[in-house]
């Protein structure tokens, strides 16, 4: 199975930096996504690790090592619009029916003035 | 590229009537579409995975009666609740992957809801 756990919540401050952690098991998995969601919106893509390390895009970069099931979103020079739930999420196994996602629990990020 | 849009963005209907949504990829053709179910301050929840032309397969737990999902083209996957109860008061998100890009999906705008 993809059990998925992440930090319920985190507060922080702006421009400074915080760091989602997020552990899943390990069978049947394919990549990892996450997911920025605002209050009453539709998640948002940010980024979709496959092989193991760190992907970088501007202010936020995601880590993946397969061998520990463990990924990472860091948020940088943090800004007051990046409150918001961030969701970590496990694709696969694959099957005819399609890509699955299996979601965390999600955290939402306070930044604080 | 790759927008999905959602109809109506919220409802609000009597208990026992049916309602239905519709999901639409506005600029690719959505090899597979998925419905999700979301309750406030919660995540996510896979409901069924939609393909074009084929039966829709349900998770675990939803029942497939209730919620009917119909993916009649490429671009348009539609999920009607039959004999809505107040319990099925939910925001209701729909994603689509397209044919190249199959990990990714990218979600409508979401539709809430309110069974009174």
């Amino acid at each position: 199975g993809q059990n998925i756990d992440q930090p319920t919540e985190m507060t922080a401050t702006e421009g400074a930096i915080v760091q989602i952690n997020c552990t899943y098991q390990t069978s049947g998995f394919n990549g990892l996504f996450w997911y920025q969601q605002h209050a009453g919106e539709a998640p948002t893509f940010l980024s979709y690790n496959v092989l193991d390390g760190l992907e970088e895009k501007g202010r936020f970069s995601s880590f993946l090592s397969r061998s520990k099931g463990y990924s990472y979103l860091l948020l940088k020079e943090l800004q007051m619009k990046d409150s918001a739930s961030y969701l970590c999420a496990g694709e696969g196994p694959r099957e005819a029916a399609g890509n699955k996602l299996t979601f965390g629990g999600g955290t939402r990020v306070l930044v604080k003035p | 590229g790759a927008v999905v849009s959602q109809h109506p963005s919220w409802v609000i209907c009597k208990s026992g009537t049916s309602v239905k949504i519709e999901c639409r990829s506005l600029d690719f053709q959505a090899t597979t579409m998925f419905w999700y179910r979301q309750f406030p301050k919660q995540s996510l929840m896979l409901m069924a995975t939609s393909n074009e032309g084929s039966k829709a397969t349900y998770e675990q737990g939803v029942e497939k009666d209730k919620f009917l999902i119909n993916h009649a083209s490429l671009t348009l996957s539609t999920l009607t609740v039959t004999s809505a109860h107040p319990e099925d008061s939910s925001f209701y998100i729909c994603s689509a992957s397209r044919p190249v890009y199959q990990e990714t999906q990218y979600f409508g705008p979401g539709t809430r809801l309110l069974v009174l």
